[in-house]
């Protein structure tokens, strides 16, 4: 299967400045990649799909002006938490494969807001 | 959209017993997936089962599509079977829904 990684695998940051979590496919080019993010205790929830070349897909709900994707590789995409607030403190996982019956996660990043 | 309920939510056991988790979905899907998130968040699928039963050493599963539920068998616990066990199914090409999970706990 695909390896996926995530960087930073965990991040700290004061309230209001932004945070870049990358999600990198090593080993597979990913035209389309997922970012979920997970609060404690709690299942994994689809935040949007990030298409390489285009614009991302956002879930309902989801701010596109606060949580900036960016996908200009087939092996780079990015999550941009802007303007960070304590309720943004979560567990952001990425995804890739090859439809949704062959998904490859990445690590995840936990993201603590002060 | 699609609905996914696991269940129990919580389960404690002693090293060496066995469990059956459960996964009820709300309509008819192609594909489901089992995953077994470890304690430091990282996810690995253990089983895409879509119908039928499958093992893989001391795991099994089975899907009865026509009845919309998955159980998950894991016999002989281990304390590094700790974590926390997802289904989902796909919405969609790509999408997947996931269930709320079961949280095991194995003590030793």
């Amino acid at each position: 299967g695909a390896v996926v990684s995530q960087h930073p695998s965990w991040v700290i940051c004061k309230s209001g400045t932004s945070v870049k979590i990358e999600c990198r496919s090593l080993d597979f080019q990913a035209t389309t990649m997922f970012w979920y993010r997970q609060f404690p205790k709690q299942s994994l929830m689809l935040m949007a799909t990030s298409n390489e070349g285009s614009k991302a897909t956002y879930e309902q709900g989801v701010e596109k002006d606060k949580f900036l994707i960016n996908h200009a590789s087939l092996t780079l995409s990015t999550l941009t938490v802007t303007s960070a607030h304590p309720e943004d403190s979560s567990f952001y996982i990425c995804s890739t494969g090859r439809g949704a019956n062959t998904q490859y996660f990445g690590p995840g990043t936990r993201l603590t807001v002060l | 959209g699609i609905q996914v309920e696991q269940s129990p939510p919580d389960l404690i056991l002693q090293e060496g017993a066995n469990s059956t988790l459960r996964c009820n979905f709300s309509d008819s899907v192609n594909n489901l997936q089992w995953f077994h998130q470890n304690p430091w968040g990282q996810l690995i699928n253990l089983f895409y089962i879509p119908s039928g039963t499958k093992q893989n050493g001391r795991l099994s599963a089975t899907t009865v599509a026509t009845e919309r539920y998955s159980l998950l068998y894991i016999s002989s616990s281990q304390t590094t079977d700790s974590g926390v066990y997802f289904c989902a199914v796909p919405q969609g090409a790509q999408k997947l829904v996931f269930g709320q999970g079961t949280r095991l706990t194995i003590n030793p």
